[in-house]
């Protein structure tokens, strides 16, 4: 069974300019989430989908933003356009449910790098 | 708020034991889950903890205390690819909206021959 897999794996772009990232969840996941690390700070939290509706999108920075599940399959998140601290690696998890229990664990990506310069 | 921390740095011998301990404070607490990072790759899943107790899986077990918001991640028979981050993340319903994870900044655990 294949992971979460992310593309690109490393993506340098200048500011102001846009930037795609795609996440392939694990199949038959209904729950999607985007995180960020920037340098020296801990993993955090930007949005949560099941199947294509935005569960919660509490953690997304600001309105340069703008993540996508249509069809509830794989998920693009755009940044539009980029500034330099929003360098840092961009990581997508999957899980089949979000109850008690095993299947609320959430599977990582192995992130998308991204460097504005 | 949330808050989870974890030691930044530690080492260990090959063969030995080490515990890297994780404190948080939370409302709402729904699980604690630790995962281990090279560098370049993915987290992988460890364990998961929802109540008290112990989780023994193989050379790894977890600990959790709810009432003293505090766990521990033990690694037995240590070997040289445990040379990792290892990151303890919460879920909540207070933070990171109803089901995302609040991570600490990871422990970066050096073994040594």
């Amino acid at each position: 069974e294949a992971g979460v897999t992310q593309f690109p794996s490393h993506s340098v772009i200048e500011k102001g300019q846009t930037v795609t990232l795609r996440c392939d969840p694990i199949s038959g996941h209904d729950n999607l989430y985007w995180y960020r690390r920037v340098m020296g700070k801990e993993i955090k939290f930007l949005l949560h989908f099941v199947k294509e509706s935005k569960q919660d999108e509490s953690g997304m920075p600001n309105n340069r933003f703008l993540a996508e599940r249509t069809g509830g399959t794989y998920s693009t998140l755009k940044v539009q356009p980029a500034e330099l601290e929003d360098s840092g690696v961009y990581f997508c998890a999957s899980s089949q449910d979000t109850g008690a229990g095993t299947k609320n664990i959430q599977y990582f990506g192995a992130g998308t790098r991204l460097s504005v310069l | 708020g949330q808050n989870i921390d974890q030691p930044t740095e530690m080492t260990a011998t090959e063969g030995a034991i080490v515990q890297i301990n994780c404190t948080y404070q939370t409302s709402g607490f729904n699980g604690l889950f630790w995962y281990q990072q090279h560098a370049g790759e993915a987290p992988t899943f460890l364990s998961y903890n929802v109540l008290d107790g112990l989780e023994e899986k193989g050379r790894f077990s977890s600990f959790l205390s709810r009432s003293k918001g505090y766990s521990y991640l033990l690694l037995k028979e240590l070997q040289m690819k445990d040379s990792a981050s290892y990151l303890c993340a919460v879920r909540s319903y207070s933070g990171g909206g109803a089901d995302g994870l609040t991570f600490g900044k990871g422990t970066h655990l050096i073994i040594q021959p």
